[in-house]
């Protein structure tokens, strides 16, 4: 069963870059499936942020698509998220997930962001 | 873009109730792309539903998806303890490719 386990650093200065990664477990990151961000800021609903297949090929939201880049790592069978610059409304748990079909089958704990001077 | 729109915003139940939680999107949307998750607080969300009405690995049968169209329906048979959090619907969009959630619904003890 696969696993994922998001990290990175939980505190990011305004207008700095949040860098994050998934690791996953269970499950290999060139097995031809799609592999996806999600946020939601504190209380409030959940947003998708972008998703990568192993190949390379990427979709991001259009509300946010000039600041994110979403990469894989093969080597370490992980993929990263790059949100760049970043302000307060980008605080938020930032989850990283495994498509299944066209929805998300497993999920990450999450990891809270907090931008903050 | 299409917008998901779940009602009611909060949903006051008892256990051993029938929860019908409704998800309507401003234009049609294939039934394939769309999903329903739950998710409990401090806890990452879980899928429930994908294509309308497939039940996920695992999930209780009390869990049915239904609808087409712009209208789809998530219905809970008999409210267990365990039940009472927030429903999201998803949808897929084909271009340019990504997803969209509704705002959600709680359910909630009441």
């Amino acid at each position: 069963q696969v696993q994922l386990q998001e990290s990175g650093p939980g505190l990011v200065k305004p207008s700095g870059t949040l860098s994050l990664t998934c690791a996953i477990s269970g499950d290999s990151i060139t097995s031809d499936e799609w592999w996806t961000w999600v946020r939601q800021p504190p209380g409030k609903g959940l947003e998708w942020i972008g998703q990568i297949y192993d190949r390379g090929n990427a979709n991001y939201n259009p509300s946010l698509k000039s600041r994110v880049t979403i990469s894989v790592e093969k080597s370490r069978n992980q993929f990263s998220l790059t949100l760049s610059p970043v302000t307060a409304a980008d605080t938020a748990i930032y989850y990283c997930a495994l498509n299944t079909g066209y929805s998300q089958g497993a999920w990450g704990q999450g990891i809270l962001v907090t931008v903050s001077s | 873009e299409i917008v998901l729109t779940q009602s009611p915003g909060t949903l006051s139940l008892s256990p051993g109730e029938r929860a019908t939680l409704s998800c309507r999107a401003s234009q049609s949307v294939s039934s394939r792309f769309l999903a329903w998750y739950q998710q409990k607080p401090g806890q990452a969300p879980r899928l429930l539903i994908n294509g309308a009405s497939n039940r996920a690995t695992g999930i209780p049968d009390r869990f049915t998806g239904s609808g087409s169209g712009t209208d789809f329906t998530l219905t809970i048979s008999r409210l267990e303890p365990e039940d009472f959090a927030v429903y999201y619907c998803q949808q897929y969009v084909t271009s340019p490719p990504g997803y969209t959630f509704g705002q959600g619904t709680k359910l909630e003890i009441k």
